[in-house]
């Protein structure tokens, strides 16, 4: 397996603008979660899913953030309107839903909001 | 909710010296205590964990230790290497959860 895919890497982008983040997760995985790193907060739970359904979603900072999950295979993050303060990189993890407990992390996405 | 505190957050150490990262957490009902570590440009990957039912645990080098009663934990790791170089995170589960809550993080340095 190729593990958990991120796209894209890098995103940079101006204030105001739509910015949305994708996430594969590991085939066989049923939950799904995102997750911010920044400098000043370190790594804050945004979202989480289990079987394609939001469990808990109280770390989205406002209503400008959106997470979206159509299939077991793709999920969504999405920044309406972006702004400066939304800059970090943001993880998406998954893991199954018996015999481990470890979250499985992608690579991340940087995200720069000028 | 749980609230976890994670010190230092640097270290600096010789190669071949021990490290030891130690972390609070503030829910009693918290029942697992994973370690991340995170290489640079890379996401956490999972070294060790923990469960309330246990005091101690070891894999190879690194060994984590709980005490439920002080609500601590903490990562050792013996003959550091260069490549143990990153950064290291702790998390706590509440029990019933699946979400983790991570603390700040370790960067730690080994110096050859």
């Amino acid at each position: 397996d190729a593990g958990v895919i991120q796209s894209p890497r890098h995103e940079v982008t101006e204030m105001g603008q739509e910015v949305t983040l994708r996430c594969k997760p590991i085939s066989g995985h049923d939950y799904l979660f995102w997750y911010r790193q920044t400098m000043m907060r370190g790594l804050e739970l945004l979202i989480y899913f289990n079987n394609n359904v939001p469990i808990d979603d109280s770390g989205m900072p406002e209503d400008r953030f959106s997470a979206k999950m159509p299939n077991a295979s793709f999920s969504t993050l999405k920044i309406q309107p972006s702004e400066p303060r939304d800059s970090a990189v943001y993880f998406c993890a998954s893991r199954p839903t018996a015999g481990s407990d470890e979250q499985f992390f992608g690579p991340g996405t940087r995200l720069t909001v000028l | 909710g749980e609230n976890v505190e994670q010190h230092p957050s640097t270290l600096s150490v010789q190669e071949g010296d021990s490290a030891v990262i130690k972390c609070t957490y503030s829910d009693s009902a918290s029942n697992y205590f994973p370690w991340y570590k995170q290489e640079l440009g890379k996401g956490p990957q999972l070294i060790i964990d923990i469960r309330s039912n246990v005091g101690e645990k070891k894999d190879q080098r690194i060994a984590v230790t709980l005490n439920k009663t002080a609500k601590h934990f903490s990562l050792h790791i013996t003959e550091t290497q260069p490549e143990d170089s990153a950064v290291y995170f702790c998390a706590a589960r509440q029990t019933g959860r699946r979400a983790l809550t991570f603390g700040s993080g370790t960067r730690l340095q080994v110096q050859p």
